[in-house]
């Protein structure tokens, strides 16, 4: 089975520039999480969408958004970047978003802003 | 808001020597808890949970957790650790009301030494 695919793996995107990510969930699973783990600390939580809705939001800037498309995937979107958004971008998915669902997380998208 | 934390960013221990790495949480509500393990350049994998129910938690391959109410923690322990156990891992918490966003503490990185 399929886990959850996030792509790229690896960029390098100059400051001001634009970046998408991509993560596709596991078969079935209906919600999509994001997080940010910058070097030498944990993940924190930017965006969850459920069903297509956005349920959840961090304390991120608007620079950064998100969307899920009807088959589930999403796109992490961050504007003007900067370099303090160098960081492993992880997705997770789960089948709900009750509490205690487990979150199922993909291997991250490495992005360097130079 | 909820936070956690890791009480020891490293932890060196030598092979088959017992270990515990420890988390502490603050919530005003009832909590979901969590570990996570990340091994080099790769995502997360959940290696126990605390739901309800007792309070000892335990995972395949040999480590256990046991929520203390009282104490808010949940440490994290193995009686005898392999070389392969060398990884980060992520204490998260969840609340119980607000869905499976979680909150993670700043990681532990466990080194096992021969």
């Amino acid at each position: 089975d399929a886990g959850v695919t996030q792509s790229p793996t690896h960029l390098i995107k100059t400051r001001g520039q634009h970046v998408t990510l991509r993560c596709s969930p596991i078969s079935g699973h209906k919600s999509v999480s994001w997080y940010q783990q910058v070097l030498g600390q944990g993940p924190q939580f930017i965006f969850q969408y459920y069903e297509k809705e956005e349920r959840g939001r961090g304390n991120f800037p608007d620079r950064f958004s998100a969307r899920q498309f009807p088959n589930y995937s999403s796109e992490l979107n961050v504007n003007a970047l900067l370099l303090g958004d160098s960081a492993l971008y992880l997705c997770a998915s789960s089948w709900g978003r009750g509490g205690g669902t487990e979150a199922f997380f993909g291997q991250g998208t490495r992005l360097t802003v130079v | 808001a909820q936070s956690v934390t890791q009480l020891d960013s490293q932890v060196p221990v030598f092979e088959e020597a017992p270990v515990e790495l420890r988390c502490n949480y603050s919530s005003s509500v009832s909590v979901y808890l969590f570990w996570y393990v990340q091994y080099p350049n790769q995502g997360l994998q959940l290696l126990l949970k605390y739901l309800s129910g007792s309070t000892l938690v335990e995972s395949i391959n040999g480590f256990e957790a046991e929520f203390n109410k009282s104490q808010t923690s949940f440490h994290l322990r193995k009686p005898s650790v392999h070389i392969s156990d060398t990884a980060e891992y992520f204490c998260a918490v969840s609340e119980g009301n607000a869905g499976n966003m979680l909150t993670f503490g700043g990681g532990t990185r466990l080194m096992v030494k021969p």
